[in-house]
């Protein structure tokens, strides 16, 4: 059973750091992985998607990365900002034709600090 | 494009009342789902929609019943409501290929049952 697990909880960092996001999932035949950011009392922004023959992704200054070997993925977002204060949560898929079988970690709420 | 739309936004039932929240997406996807978020236990999948027509229980589908009406729209149903329902629902709906496979998410309903 596909188990999503994502560290730390809680992040607090000064405006400009690099920093980055950890998800662990314990089935590493996923199919896909996708993060998530979720703005306090709001639905889930898709931020990237990575498919399993895919290591990387990257849009803007986020950079999400798939190990499918040691069941990890990572957010890392560059020079952070204030606006980046959300929770950012990752879903893993189990196969294609799973379509029940996306498992949403519990979440990093991370407060970028001006 | 709309994206996926859900009401209400906020409603309260009194325990024993009945309701129907009401999802729509414009993307023409065939997949669609309804989630329930609570703090502590995250996102947990009530029921989902592979097509128009098909409906299948997720994680926690007692005490709620769904309708497939057409390929955009996908509703919930209480048919008599309960304090353990008090939660923020979240419908979403999903593309069927390659990085269309992202799934997108409604703004919420948050309901209250007293």
């Amino acid at each position: 059973k596909q188990e999503v697990t994502q560290i730390p909880a809680a992040l607090s960092v000064p405006e400009g750091e690099n920093l980055v996001l950890n998800c662990s999932f314990t089935d590493s035949a996923i199919y896909n992985l996708q993060w998530f950011r979720q703005d306090p009392g709001k639905g889930l922004t898709s931020l990237l998607l990575i498919q399993s023959s895919q290591r990387e992704q990257t849009s803007g200054r986020l950079n999400a990365s798939l190990d499918k070997s040691s069941g990890r993925s990572t957010l890392y977002i560059a020079a952070s900002q204030p606006g980046d204060s959300a929770t950012y949560l990752c879903a893993g898929r189990s196969s294609k034709t799973s379509y029940d079988k996306v498992i949403f970690g519990p979440g990093t709420s991370l407060s970028v600090i001006p | 494009n709309a994206g996926v739309t859900q009401t209400p936004k906020f409603q309260v039932l009194k325990t024993g009342q009945s309701m129907t929240l009401q999802c729509a997406q414009d993307m023409n996807h065939n997949s669609m789902y309804w989630y329930r978020q609570d703090p502590g236990m995250g996102l947990r999948l009530i029921y989902y929609s592979a097509s128009e027509g098909t409906t299948d229980k997720g994680e926690v589908p007692n005490g709620y019943n769904v309708s497939r009406l057409n390929k955009r729209e996908f509703s919930l149903r209480l048919e008599s409501a309960a304090p353990s329902q008090t939660s923020v629902y979240f419908c979403a709906s999903r593309g069927d290929r390659g990085s269309q496979e992202t799934q997108y998410f409604g703004p919420g309903t948050r309901l209250l049952v007293l």
